[in-house]
């Protein structure tokens, strides 16, 4: 199983980014695609995800307003957006998968360096 | 939600154990059994090495042990080696999220 996000973006300060993560191997309907990101020389931070309990998508308190995550099971890529960027969104953002019903992200995508900057 | 607390890093020797800790809340780990820790080498994603507290995914070393006693998660690495050199987080499921670990980094001596 695979997930391949879209490549790296440099961004201006209060624009929006949209990042891709295709699915393979399974399909986006089993399973549920998180995101989260990781700035430069910092720990992992969970922006939000599909939470197949309820159905609906989560989003991490500090992000919420400001990121849209989406999926289209057409073509098993889930997408991540987040706007009024600002520097410190300078990150590699990643996807990750649960499979099935399960709580632990069993792949993740390869990154993407999203870069913030005037 | 607060991030579970992990020691900034821990170091050991070729061979010897080493013990991660993970301290959440009675919302987070003291609650749910989804208690997950992760690999993650300069510049690669994160490899996922427990899960369940305890459960190790197939093509994972049995070197990697997990365990959770009250609020705190921990994970033991026995017999220490070169390539374990990396940092390690801690996930746990809390109701409606995920709440991630601050991090640790292993140095092998």
């Amino acid at each position: 199983a695979h997930l391949v996000q879209s490549g790296a973006e440099v961004k201006k300060p209060g624009a929006s980014v949209k990042v891709s993560c295709k699915v393979s191997g399974y399909t986006l309907t089993q399973s549920s695609i998180h995101w989260v990101r990781q700035a430069p020389g910092k720990g992992l931070e969970w922006m939000g995800g599909f939470d197949h309990g309820d159905g609906e998508t989560i989003y991490a308190q500090k992000f919420q307003g400001r990121v849209t995550m989406t999926e289209d099971t057409s073509t098993d890529t889930a997408f991540m957006e987040l706007s009024s960027l600002r520097s410190e969104d300078t990150a590699v953002y990643y996807c990750a998968s649960l499979r099935g019903t399960t709580f632990r992200f069993e792949d993740w995508g390869q990154g993407t360096l999203v870069t913030v900057s005037s | 939600q607060s991030a579970l607390t992990q020691p900034a890093s821990v170091s050991g020797s070729p061979g010897q154990p080493i013990t991660i800790s993970c301290t959440g809340t009675s919302s987070d780990v003291g609650t749910y059994d989804y208690v997950s820790w992760y690999q993650q080498h300069p510049g690669k994603a994160p490899k996922l090495l427990i899960y369940d507290v305890s459960y190790r995914p197939s093509g994972v070393s049995n070197r990697f042990f997990g365990f959770k006693s009250g609020n705190t998660a921990s994970l033991t690495i026995s017999g220490l080696q070169a390539e374990d050199e990396a940092d390690y987080y801690c996930i746990s499921y809390s109701t409606h999220s995920f709440v991630f670990g601050t991090g640790t980094k292993v140095t092998v001596l």
